[in-house]
């Protein structure tokens, strides 16, 4: 089946930087790649996704890369902000209506 | 407009006893979807309705877990003769469902705030 490594595990940026997160997934017929950022005590919130006929997708800060020969994908935040303090979840699967699976997760510190 | 609802939000339980755990999907979305979130883990996949159709229970991790889903909107999950193991935050997430999904849009899933249960 399909297994998702993502890195790194934390990860600390001042305020303003870019912080850039990176997995990797095993399986070639995946084509649905969603980010999520979880807050303490909340469920995971969708902030960005691609498919697998396009190579990047922007929203505002946030920017996602998708290299389907190499089989990974990354997330960009630019200019980071403390409310951008979360743990980043990446996710796999071959279509956006079958079970994800996801990835262990980021923990983004951004300092002020 | 509401998303997706889950109670009870947090539940305390002894080991042994059965517990039922409530999700309330977005209105609309036929597909529902089940995950575990174990401390310091990533999100595990337990079961998936969608429609009419029968579910896939590849995810569940005992025959203890099961699920159902009434009227094609609320689902219940039931963990029977619960194990300190299971405890856990256990998740919820609805999806519209679009045949074409390569190049269709709606098709996101979305998560509920989660019960978190807690075998003593």
């Amino acid at each position: 089946g399909e297994n998702v490594e993502q890195h790194p595990s934390t990860l600390s940026v001042q305020e303003g930087d870019s912080a850039v997160i990176k997995c990797t997934y095993s399986d070639s017929a995946s084509n649905y790649f969603p980010w999520y950022k979880q807050e303490l005590g909340k469920g995971p919130q969708l902030i960005i996704d691609i498919r697998s006929n396009v190579g990047e997708k922007k929203d505002q800060r946030i920017a996602v890369t998708l290299n389907k020969t190499a089989k990974h994908f990354s997330l960009h935040i630019t200019e980071t902000q403390p409310e951008d303090s979360a743990v980043y979840f990446c996710a796999a699967s071959k279509s956006g209506n079958t079970p994800l699976v996801f990835g262990k997760g980021t923990r983004l510190s951004v300092i002020a | 407009g509401a998303g997706v609802s889950q109670s009870p939000s947090n539940k305390v339980t002894e080991k042994g006893k059965d517990v039922e755990l409530r999700c309330d999907p977005i209105s609309g979305h036929t597909a529902l979807y089940w995950y575990r979130q174990s401390l310091g883990q990533g999100l595990e996949f337990l079961i998936y309705f969608q429609g009419n159709s029968a579910p896939d229970k590849s995810g569940l991790p005992s025959d203890r877990f099961s699920a159902e889903r009434t009227g094609g909107s609320v689902s219940t999950l039931t963990i029977q003769r619960t194990q300190q193991e299971d405890s856990a935050v256990y998740l919820c997430a609805s999806s519209l469902w679009f045949p074409r999904t390569l190049a269709g849009v709606g098709n996101e899933q979305f998560f509920g705030p989660g019960t978190r249960l807690t075998v003593l």
